[in-house]
């Protein structure tokens, strides 16, 4: 079975400053590893993903992840925020074995202050 | 290409009214999902489809909560009767494989 555990479920960081946004996963199996982000009345929209190709993982707006597989996480990180960023940020766990489940953290609260 | 599309956005119905949600899926994609996403949570898996047949149902409540996916296509997702608790975003998404989800926009249902 897979899960994450995203900590903290409200980050605020000034505008300009870096952005970081932890998950820790569970899985039996090798995992994939997604991050979504939400803006109000939205739908998730897929930031990045790791299918067990690179550790690092770039994503759109500037966003990156790094895999450790001996800390079991992918935090998300962003070296300047910026005002557009403040939404809510979800990190998901699915597996390799072609099972498909997609499973999701809590979420983080990401504001930014001008 | 479109994405996933979602009807309607909204619904505000009476508690024990039937509702019924419709999605249809990015073209190609075998996966389908439907979601439940209460406010402040994280999206909740109800029933995951692969083509025409319902692989993952485990977490849907099928004494109200009935899904089907004809010809492999579009889905519909209904609540008869609807409680109170039902309020929340129902989310849809397919998805080519590997977990990779594409989101609709939701439909968000409120019960009164």
């Amino acid at each position: 079975a897979q899960s994450v555990t995203q900590l903290g479920s409200h980050v605020s960081v000034s505008e300009g400053a870096l952005v970081l946004l932890r998950c820790n996963y569970s899985s039996s199996v090798p995992p994939y590893l997604f991050w979504y982000v939400q803006y109000p009345n939205q739908g998730l929209q897929l930031l990045l993903k790791y299918t067990s190709a690179a550790t690092l993982v770039k994503g759109i707006n500037g966003f990156e992840a790094e895999f450790k597989k001996s800390e079991t996480s992918f935090h998300l990180t962003k070296p300047s925020a910026h005002m557009s960023d403040a939404a809510e940020y979800f990190c998901a766990v699915s597996d390799q074995t072609g099972a498909n489940n997609l499973f999701f953290g809590t979420g983080t609260r990401l504001t930014v202050i001008p | 290409e479109a994405g996933v599309v979602q009807s309607p956005r909204y619904k505000i119905i009476e508690k024990k009214q039937p509702v019924a949600f419709w999605c249809n899926p990015i073209s190609g994609h075998n996966t389908l999902y439907w979601y439940l996403q209460n406010l402040g949570q994280g999206p909740e898996l109800l029933i995951r489809y692969e083509n025409e047949e319902a692989v993952d149902d485990s977490q849907l409540p099928k004494d109200r909560f009935s899904a089907e996916r004809l010809k492999g296509v579009d889905s519909t997702l209904k609540i008869q009767p609807a409680e109170l608790g039902d309020s929340a975003v129902y989310l849809c998404a397919s998805s080519p494989g590997r977990g990779e989800a594409f989101f609709g926009q939701g439909t968000r249902l409120t019960v009164v």
